[in-house]
């Protein structure tokens, strides 16, 4: 059964830090792009970042470059998001999410979730 | 890094279609068949509904359909029952590995 799970959200001030985590299981972790994807409150989805199967390539939406740093660690089965410099707008339920894969070929996509961590920035 | 453009809501009685329109622009849903679809009941992680435009993967109903035409994409849910009523987003491929959400729809079963 496949499970990805988030944690490390909570209740931070304007230009405080957070690391968020994501456990994953049942699937070949190391296959996949991995994703955060972020819903403020009341307000769509929002794709946040990328990193690529191997933590060599990252990508980034632009309201967040330079704040934030994805990561991931393949032998814990983990992904990471480093937030900085927190603003109010960054308030959201953030998403792990992974690519899509068959088990002929990869796709663009966003195959499995979890179920989230809020994150609050205020005074 | 514009969202994509859903409409707010939308409606349909058990057992009807109703199509869900998701617009861009030239240079993401326009420009690349990498359109995706996902229901999202409140609440519970998201769900992998369409990918590449029209592609089902494993498990979901062929109730479910996507195309596009130009910069705009569709998900037509045909048969609707009762767990269908979700909220729906779009997300296209934006190039150089970046991705862009619609704003969602929420989806009423009458």
């Amino acid at each position: 059964e496949v499970q990805v799970v988030e944690s490390g959200g909570g209740l931070v001030q304007p230009g405080d830090s957070l690391r968020l985590s994501c456990v994953a299981s049942g699937f070949t972790f190391n296959r996949y792009w991995m994703r955060w994807v972020r819903q403020a409150p009341g307000k769509g989805l929002e794709w946040v970042a990328n990193i690529k199967q191997d933590g060599s390539e990252k990508y980034y939406v632009d309201s967040v470059k330079g704040r934030f740093t994805i990561s991931r660690d393949n032998a814990k089965n983990s992904l990471y998001l480093q937030m900085d410099n927190l603003r109010a707008e960054d308030t959201a339920v953030y998403y792990c999410a992974t690519g899509y894969c068959t088990s002929d070929a990869c796709y663009y996509g966003f195959e499995y979730w979890g179920q989230g961590t809020l994150v609050t920035v205020s005074s | 890094q514009s969202a994509l453009t859903q409409p707010r809501s939308v409606s349909g009685s058990p057992g009807q279609s109703v199509t869900i329109s998701c617009t861009g622009t030239s240079s993401d849903v326009g420009a690349y068949n990498y359109v995706s679809w996902y229901q999202h009941h409140p609440g519970k992680a998201p769900k992998f509904m369409i990918y590449d435009v029209d592609k089902r993967p494993s498990g979901v109903p062929d109730r479910f359909s996507g195309s596009k035409s130009g910069n705009t994409a569709s998900l037509t849910v045909s048969g609707l029952q009762s767990e269908d009523e979700a909220d729906y987003y779009c997300c296209s491929y934006a190039g150089t590995y970046t991705w862009v959400f619609g704003g969602g729809t929420k989806l009423t079963v009458l």
